[in-house]
Order: C-alpha cells, then structure tokens, then sequence
C-alpha cells in the first residue's frame, strides 16, 4: 500500500535554528497537509497546499512558519527559529482530492521535533 | 471554535471483551467523520462516514455515525492485544474550498491477555 514518507524521524535541534521537515506524499495525491502533535495534546491542523499554493492555514502557521515543493515530489515544513514549544511529533499528510475520499487522508509516521 | 470530544480517555479490558469508544462532536460546515488508529507513530486509516445510520465494518470493527446527535461510536469485539492503540476521532471540516481534520484527544485502548 503507497505510503507518506517523512525525515527524519526524529530532529533535535537548539532553540533559534532553523529546521526543515521533509516529507514524500503518495504520488497521485494532490492535497498535501503538516499536521502537529504536542506530547498529550491532540492533532492540531497547521496548514494545507495545493498546486504550489497555501490552500489555508492555522493561527498556529505564523509566519515563523513555511512550506513549499521544491521539486514535484517533496513537501517539506520549514520552521525558523526554533522555539521550545515548538517542540512536537509533525505528520504530514496527503489526499487525491482536497476532501478525504474513500480512505481519508494518508499520514506520514511523523517527524519529533525536540527544541533544546 | 470547531471542538470533538472523545471519551473514554482511556479503558483497559481483558481480550476477549468488546468496547465501545464516543465521539461527540460540534463544528460547522461538517462533511465527514473518520476513525484512525495510531500505535507508534502515523494514524492509519479506519472508517470514513459521511451518512447517518449506515454501519461500517471490518473485521471485529464497525462504526456508526449519528448525525443528528452529532456522534459516532467505534466497537471492537473480541478484543486483541493487538487492538491496543490510541483511537482517534476527527470531523472533516470545510474551511471555504478546503477540508481539514479537527481531531479529538483520542481513547487509549490497552488490552491485556
């Protein structure tokens, strides 16, 4: 079964750096999506994207944050300066069409991110 | 604010039992609502529900959604160890000419021999 692919699987990374999480959809999915998880908190949505565009963001996606597709196959979140509640397990996600047909949208097995 | 309540937090059973996990939800603009199991990391795919009164299954797992009452349930008969999971409940929600998944904290399963 196709599946997200994301690196790393775990980053540390000292408070004020610069990261970038990357993440591999599923080929013929069009919709890709970062979601994040605090440790003991719920999945909360960050932002969606859509041909080479932000679809829709969360108040939590400032503009600290950023995402892109380089290259047709990456989508990758990248986070400036750091901060420790930063600190989080972040899924990326994917779909074929911008609502979650048939199976719903595909996650990734997530990035934790710990901010030192 | 859109807000999806899933209870129990937690539950511990014996294998062999059956469970019952809820989620209540309140949003608007509601499309569907979607099970995921989460053991180490990625929430993998359950169920998908968009219509009221229709069960869905698949193994020893069904669903229903009641649209009305604004929840679903997620039954596990005959419970394995292997069920032991974090449960997650997330109502797919238009936000204009997107969808995005607002989730609830989730039920952690645990099932001893």
């Amino acid at each position: 079964e196709p599946e997200v692919t994301q690196t790393p699987s775990h980053q540390v990374t000292q408070m004020g750096q610069e990261v970038i999480l990357r993440c591999v959809p599923i080929s013929n999915h069009l919709y890709f999506y970062w979601y994040r998880q605090i440790l003991g908190q719920k999945v909360e949505f960050l932002v969606s994207f859509y041909n080479n565009e932000i679809s829709e963001k969360s108040e939590i996606f400032d503009d600290q944050f950023s995402v892109e597709r380089p290259d047709g196959s990456n989508f990758t979140l990248k986070i400036r300066s750091t901060k420790l509640e930063d600190s989080a397990m972040y899924f990326c996600a994917s779909s074929r069409t911008f609502w979650g047909q048939g199976r719903g949208y595909t996650f990734g097995s997530g990035t934790r991110l710990t901010v030192v | 604010e859109d807000k999806v309540v899933q209870s129990p937090l937690s539950l511990v059973v014996h294998e062999g039992d059956t469970v019952t996990l809820n989620c209540s939800y309140e949003v608007t603009n509601f499309r569907s609502l979607l099970w995921y199991k989460q053991e180490k990391k990625a929430p993998t795919f359950l169920f998908m529900l968009t219509s009221s009164g229709i069960e869905k299954k698949s193994g020893r797992l069904s669903s229903i959604l009641d649209k009305k009452e604004l929840f679903s349930i997620l039954n596990i008969t005959a419970t394995q160890t292997g069920d032991s999971a974090i449960y997650l409940c997330a109502v797919e929600v238009s936000g204009g000419s997107n969808y995005k998944l607002t989730f609830g904290k989730g039920t952690l399963l645990t099932v001893n021999p």
